[in-house]
């Protein structure tokens, strides 16, 4: 069965900084691996996956996710925070050899200081 | 292009009602996903069209929920009758069919809050 875990209820960071959000991974077969965030009172909006060949990937507002296979993880980081990017981050896995079927896990609140 | 869109935004129902909420995937996409996030946990799946029909509806929690999409366009989601445990934001998404396991992402509407009294 798919699952997806996000250990941190929330992560606060300075503006300026380096953030990661993780999450870890389940799936029998191959992962498709995607974020989300979501502002509030809105959808999910698309940031970034992984399908298949390099280990990092980039997405929109300059976000980045490093899949890592030994590990199960994929990582959403960025190198310098802005106070705009404070929302909710889903991380969320569907197994790409069979099924359409998304799984996200519980969401990160990430909150950047000024 | 017009994004996935949901009706209504909030609804508030007595526990025994019915709600019934409707869901208009983006134009052309085959893939309809019905999704329900209770306060603080994850994002749990319902069901899953392909077009009119039911691909997967492994989520549905019982009997109480009955999905429909017609005629492949728009979906609703009833719930008869409603219970407490039954509150929470139910999300639509949409996404194109590329083929195989498909790699498209999800396309979000911004949610229905339901709530149950």
């Amino acid at each position: 069965a798919q699952s997806v875990a996000q250990p941190e209820d929330q992560v606060n960071v300075a503006e300026g900084n380096p953030l990661t959000v993780k999450c870890t991974y389940s799936v029998s077969g191959n992962p498709y691996l995607f974020w989300y965030v979501q502002y509030p009172n809105r959808g999910l909006q698309f940031l970034l996956k992984y399908i298949t060949g390099d280990n990092l990937v980039k997405g929109s507002y300059g976000f980045e996710a490093e899949f890592n296979k030994s590990q199960t993880s994929f990582h959403l980081k960025k190198p310098s925070a802005l106070v705009s990017d404070s929302a909710l981050y889903f991380c969320a896995v569907r197994d790409g050899t069979g099924g359409f079927k998304t799984i996200f896990g519980a969401g990160t609140r990430l909150f950047v200081k000024a | 292009e017009a994004g996935v869109t949901q009706f209504p935004s909030h609804s508030v129902i007595e526990k025994g009602q019915t709600v019934t909420l409707r869901c208009d995937p983006i134009s052309g996409h085959d893939n309809l996903y019905w999704y329900r996030r209770v306060m603080g946990k994850e994002i749990k799946f319902l069901l899953h069209f392909v077009k009119e029909s039911k691909q997967d509806e492994s989520g549905m929690p019982n009997n109480r929920f009955l999905a429909e999409r017609t005629g492949g366009t728009y979906s609703t989601l009833k719930v008869q009758p409603a219970e407490l445990e039954d509150s929470g934001v139910y999300f639509c998404a949409s996404s194109t069919h590329t083929g195989g396991a498909g790699n498209s992402p999800l396309h979000f509407g911004n949610g229905t809050r339901l709530t149950v009294t």
